[in-house]
């Protein structure tokens, strides 16, 4: 069964900095995608930022970007000039492409410094 | 537009106890699931449905029952409510279950005492 794995529990970045939130995932297939979720104290779930394994070019969405690397099965979520409201859990997930279900890691919770 | 909505929002059960944890999507998505959310445990994916009339299970399936009568409803039953179930849960829809985002409800507590 695929696997995500997201190795910090929590991390903590001062305001204005760079933070990269690592994932890895487990998988034989070629055709999958990846999301990285944000979930603010507030519960809601907000998608951050998608790839699709077939693309080479690394997913930005303004200061989030990914940094994908296939062979290594790792999918890192970068994060520049933090924010205060970027405090939230993140969440790493997983989906191949044949297949109907969405496989989430366990989370990382990110303290923002000011 | 509602997008996803989930009620209730909090709920306490007594062990034995059974309930319906509504869901409801007006995007007109083909995709629902349902997830649990715990300390340290992250998501995971109880029951999900790519259609009216189909369901499946995901990763803990077991003491969830679920159904899709309609593209716009998915609830979610315990039969038999116990401590272990005790969680906050969410439900989410997306167009199709390739590439689209999932989109949540606001999840419901639940306690089982």
């Amino acid at each position: 069964a695929q696997t995500v794995t997201q190795s910090q529990p929590e991390m903590s970045v001062q305001e204005a900095e760079t933070v990269t939130l690592s994932c890895t995932y487990d998988t034989s297939e070629s055709d999958y995608y990846l999301f990285w979720y944000k979930q603010p104290p507030s519960r809601q779930m907000i998608l951050v930022i998608r790839q699709e394994a077939y693309k080479q070019q690394n997913a930005t969405e303004n200061r989030f970007s990914v940094n994908f690397q296939k062979a290594a099965k790792s999918f890192s979520l970068k994060i520049s000039d933090s924010q205060l409201g970027d405090a939230a859990m993140y969440f790493c997930a997983y989906k191949e492409g044949r297949d109907d279900k969405i496989i989430f890691g366990k989370g990382t919770r990110l303290h923002i410094l000011p | 537009n509602a997008g996803v909505t989930q009620t209730p929002k909090f709920q306490v059960l007594k062990t034995g106890q059974s309930m319906t944890l509504q869901c409801a999507q007006d995007m007109n998505h083909e995709y629902m699931s349902w997830y649990r959310q715990d300390p340290g445990m992250g998501l995971r994916l109880i029951h999900y449905s790519v259609g009216a009339g189909i369901t499946d299970q995901g990763e803990v399936p077991n003491g969830y029952n679920v159904s899709r009568s309609t593209t716009e409803d998915f609830p979610l039953r315990l039969l038999s409510a116990a401590p272990s179930q005790t969680s906050v849960y969410f439900c989410a829809s997306s167009y199709s279950p390739y590439n689209s985002p999932l989109h949540f409800g606001n999840g419901t507590r639940l306690t089982v005492t």
